[in-house]
């Protein structure tokens, strides 16, 4: 199975102030079709999870603009340009290339 | 509005049997992938299962092979999750996702205990 590294663990951030989350992969996320399927959601204390990203650079309808994916192959970031007291909350890297689908372990955003 | 409602879950004593429900609203879930994604407490997630729109294709983790299956009903607009020979580590919130994990729902808990 693709195992899914995130980090840090934990992300304490001043508001206002950039953060930036690192996913990798023990294997390449590109798929046979040429498409790199790796998503990230976020989950907000109490809450669902909500999909933020889908295939690695492209942002769910109503996500701030101030979240941003990148990356390939195997190595993946989520960045968040100025951080608001919202986004505290645990955030997943999953990738939905290969069978079966993996979650990264998450990373805890949190403000200082 | 698109939305998935999931229900049925519950306390039930290891090696029981629970039958988890997701009713679909705004969208025909024939037309869609789903999945079944689960959160053990304090814990991250973890992928359960998928059932492919044609319904043909079905994936389980390692971990509830055997034990669980996934179904649909596609006149009540709605996916299943039969989970048998249930163990404390089956204990968590389940999840009903639509399509590429789009749109999740407000979970079910189960709790596994003896």
């Amino acid at each position: 199975d693709v195992v899914m590294t995130q980090s840090p663990l934990s992300l304490p951030v001043t508001l206002g102030q950039p953060a930036s989350i690192s996913c990798r992969s023990s294997q390449s996320l590109v798929h046979s079709d040429g498409n790199t399927y790796l998503n990230w959601f976020q989950q907000r204390p109490g809450q669902s999870p909500r999909r933020l990203i889908y295939k690695v650079s492209n942002r769910d309808s109503g996500v701030p603009d101030r979240f941003s994916g990148s990356g390939s192959g195997t190595d993946f970031t989520l960045k968040i340009s100025r951080v608001e007291a919202e986004d505290v909350g645990v955030y997943y890297c999953m990738q939905a290339t290969h069978w079966p689908r993996v979650f990264g372990g998450g990373t805890k955003v949190e403000i200082k | 509005e698109v939305q998935v409602v999931e229900s049925g879950g519950g306390l039930v004593q290891t090696g029981g049997s629970l039958r988890l429900s997701c009713a679909a609203s705004g969208f025909t879930v024939s037309n869609y992938e789903m999945n079944w994604v689960r959160q053990a407490p304090g814990k991250g997630l973890e992928w359960v299962s998928y059932l492919s729109s044609s319904g043909t294709t079905i994936f389980y983790a390692d971990s509830v092979k055997g034990r669980f299956t996934i179904s649909r009903d596609n006149a009540k607009n709605s996916l299943y999750l039969q989970m048998n020979s249930l163990r404390a580590e089956d204990t968590a919130i389940y999840y009903c996702t639509r399509g590429w994990m789009a749109t999740w729902g407000q979970g079910t808990l189960v709790t596994v205990s003896s």
